[in-house]
């Protein structure tokens, strides 16, 4: 079965510092890989992808993210955080098998200190 | 355009008590589905529809009913509800059947059941 796990459910770095969000996954082949993050009192939003190709994956706000299959890894970066970026961020993943069914990790909440 | 539009965004149940919380989105997706999300717990499947007419059950569907008359609503009933659904609920939203599009979500219905 398929499974996400986000190390850390809680972040906290400084203004100008670089995000990192950890995301591993469990899977016998590749799926599809997200990012969404979730502001207060929001809805989830889309933040990046992987689906095929370049296993480096450039989204929104800044942020980036590296699928590396040898890790089954695909972990979140940004090189200097804003204090907009204050926000709870979930990794998940989509099993080949059933393209429906998203699975999401249990989310890891990013604060930044001014 | 709308997006995916949650109503209601707060409620409070006595525990026994019915509801339907509405989902509704002027995208033409086919693919709908609804999470509730618990600290610490990510988000869950409860049901999903591929297209008008089309329903299945996800990770938590116990004590939830779904329908797909249409294909801009998908909402979801409540049959007797009990303290263990206290939660957000967000509904979500894609192209097609297929994850990999990315979701488009509501902003959520804040549940409380006494």
């Amino acid at each position: 079965a398929q499974s996400v796990t986000q190390l850390g459910s809680h972040v906290s770095v400084s203004e100008g510092a670089l995000v990192l969000l950890r995301c591993n996954y469990s899977s016998s082949v590749p799926p599809y890989l997200f990012w969404y993050v979730q502001y207060p009192n929001q809805g989830l939003q889309l933040l990046l992808k992987y689906t095929t190709g370049a296993t480096l994956v450039k989204g929104i706000n800044g942020f980036e993210a590296e699928f590396k299959k040898s890790e089954t890894s695909f972990h979140l970066t940004k090189p200097s955080a804003h204090m907009s970026d204050a926000a709870e961020y979930f990794c998940a993943v989509t099993p080949y098998s059933s393209a429906s069914k998203i699975i999401f990790g249990s989310g890891t909440r990013l604060s930044i200190r001014p | 355009n709308a997006g995916v539009t949650q109503t209601p965004k707060f409620q409070v149940l006595k525990t026994g008590q019915s509801m339907t919380l509405q989902c509704a989105q002027d995208m033409n997706h086919e693919y709908m589905s609804w999470y509730r999300q618990d600290p610490g717990m990510g988000l869950r499947l409860i049901h999903y529809s591929v297209g008008a007419g089309i329903t299945d059950q996800g990770e938590v569907p116990n004590g939830y009913n779904v329908s797909r008359s249409t294909t801009e609503d998908f909402p979801l009933r409540l049959l007797s509800a009990a303290p263990s659904q206290t939660s957000v609920y967000f509904c979500a939203s894609s192209r097609e059947e297929g994850a990999h599009y990315g979701y488009t979500f509501g902003s959520g219905t804040r549940l409380t059941v006494v």
